[in-house]
């Protein structure tokens, strides 16, 4: 099983700095890495695929690099809306596995 | 618009079954792997099965693996998810997802808003 560790596990910002945010695989997973964000109560939204797509839909203030095992996600100036709780998933190998989340907090 | 609608959730005893179903609105439901992912209290989100457009190909995560059944029927454009012998450690939020397109990439876009099920006695 590949395990997704993400850091930090909480990230305390202000809105209009810049959130980045970390996701190490335990083995390659190539580029076969996504994002989402979930606020409490509400369905998880797909943000970025692919390692670097964004999903549709999804401002330009977010955008994702990475390959093998090491992945960023990067918030460019956060609102106010962004502030919520984020998981990589990788889907190289079953199972499909998420990373245990950062919380993006004021 | 793309809706998923999930429901069935509720209170059940350990050792008892429950089946959640997915109402899926909005494109054509055959074209698309679909997924179930979980969310216990307090803790992350967590893969549980997938099953292919067609119905002919599932995959399970270890933990339901021979206690979970998933299923799709086509002509309702229903997906569900046929779960025994539940534990304690099986309470949770039960997300349904669509596949982002229908080439199979295994991204979940979009999600349904949940339905939660407790286990407890």
């Amino acid at each position: 099983e590949i395990v997704l560790t993400q850091s930090p596990a909480t990230l305390s910002l202000s809105p209009g700095e810049r959130a980045t945010l970390s996701c190490r695989a335990s083995l390659s997973v190539g580029i076969y890495l996504a994002w989402y964000q979930h606020k409490p109560g509400q369905a998880p939204r797909l943000l970025i695929y692919d390692a670097s797509n964004r999903a549709t839909g999804i401002p330009a203030r977010f955008s994702g690099s990475g390959s093998g095992t090491d992945f960023t996600l990067t918030i460019s100036s956060l609102e106010p809306e962004d502030f919520a709780l984020y998981y990589c998933q990788q889907r190289r190998n079953w199972p499909l596995t998420f990373g245990g989340g950062t919380k993006v907090e004021i | 618009e793309v809706q998923l609608l999930e429901s069935g959730g509720g209170l059940v005893q350990p050792g008892g079954s429950l089946r959640l179903s997915c109402a899926a609105s909005g494109f054509t439901f055959s074209d698309y792997v679909m997924t179930w992912v979980r969310q216990a209290p307090g803790k992350g989100l967590e893969w549980v099965s997938t099953i292919s457009g067609s119905g002919d190909k599932t995959y399970y995560a270890d933990s339901v693996k021979g206690r979970f059944t998933i299923s799709r029927d086509i002509s309702e454009n229903t997906l569900y998810l046929q779960m025994n012998y539940l534990r304690v450690e099986d309470t949770a939020v039960y997300y349904c997802a669509k596949d982002r397109t229908t080439a199979t990439t295994y991204w979940f876009d979009p999600w349904g808003q949940g339905t939660l099920v407790t286990v407890s006695s």
